[in-house]
């Protein structure tokens, strides 16, 4: 079964960094088959996608946050880790991480159930 | 990288009735990277449609998909009560994810 799990804070403090963890299991960062990605979803608004992370370790990022992310894996314990810097109350969200199924289709077909972040002092 | 656009924001509809959403993109989309998605209050989203047109495992033959280029269409033939919802539709390109904004269908 496959299953991914987000963990991380609940509060940050303004111009913080943000690091959250997605241990994903049935299934490995080594097949080339799939990828990571990190989504985001403010309080009753849309989701965003954030970046994603491929087997090769290649990484992609939101041209509107990139500057502020980082995405890595590390495939021995099963980890995707997202960093975002200097937080900001506008990145209080639902952060979620999904598998990317890779092929001639594209597409996220398993999520985690999300972790709450709220940015406040 | 396209932008998506989904109509109407909101569709209110009843048990039983038709439900037709649409999503549609600034530049073509393949089909093979256009999905649908479907979340309900306090969940993760679900995938219902990948490729455009092709059910996920478990999902009712009542949801379907089509379209193609720059227009998208979900189809719920009968919304059951468990079918009100938020739909995102999801685009890959140049390396890239797209959401649209959502459509949510509620009871009328």
């Amino acid at each position: 079964q496959v299953t991914l799990k987000e963990s991380g804070p609940v509060l940050v403090k303004p111009t913080e960094s943000l690091t959250l963890t997605c241990t994903v299991s049935g299934f490995s960062l080594s097949n080339s088959r799939v990828g990571v990605s990190w989504i985001r979803q403010p309080p009753g608004k849309a989701l965003e996608w954030l970046a994603h992370i491929f087997s090769t370790d290649e990484t992609f990022y939101s041209a509107s946050l990139k500057s502020r992310l980082t995405i890595s894996k590390d495939t021995s314990k099963s980890q995707v880790v997202l960093t975002l810097t200097s937080v900001d109350p506008v990145d209080t969200a639902t952060y979620y991480c999904a598998r990317i199924t890779v092929g001639w289709l594209v597409y996220m077909d398993v999520w985690g159930s999300g972790t709450t972040v709220t940015v406040s002092s | 990288e396209a932008l998506l656009t989904q109509s109407p924001g909101t569709l209110s509809l009843s048990p039983g009735e038709r439900a037709t959403l649409s999503c549609r993109a600034s530049q073509s989309v393949s089909t093979t990277y256009l999905a649908w998605y479907q979340q309900k209050p306090g969940q993760a989203p679900r995938l219902l449609i990948y490729g455009a047109s092709r059910r996920a495992t478990g999902i009712p033959d009542r949801f379907s998909g089509s379209g193609s280029g720059t227009d998208f269409t979900l189809t719920i033939s009968r919304l059951e009560p468990e079918d009100f919802a938020v739909y995102y539709c999801l685009q890959y390109g140049d390396s890239a994810f797209t959401f649209g904004p959502g459509t949510k269908v509620d009871i009328k």
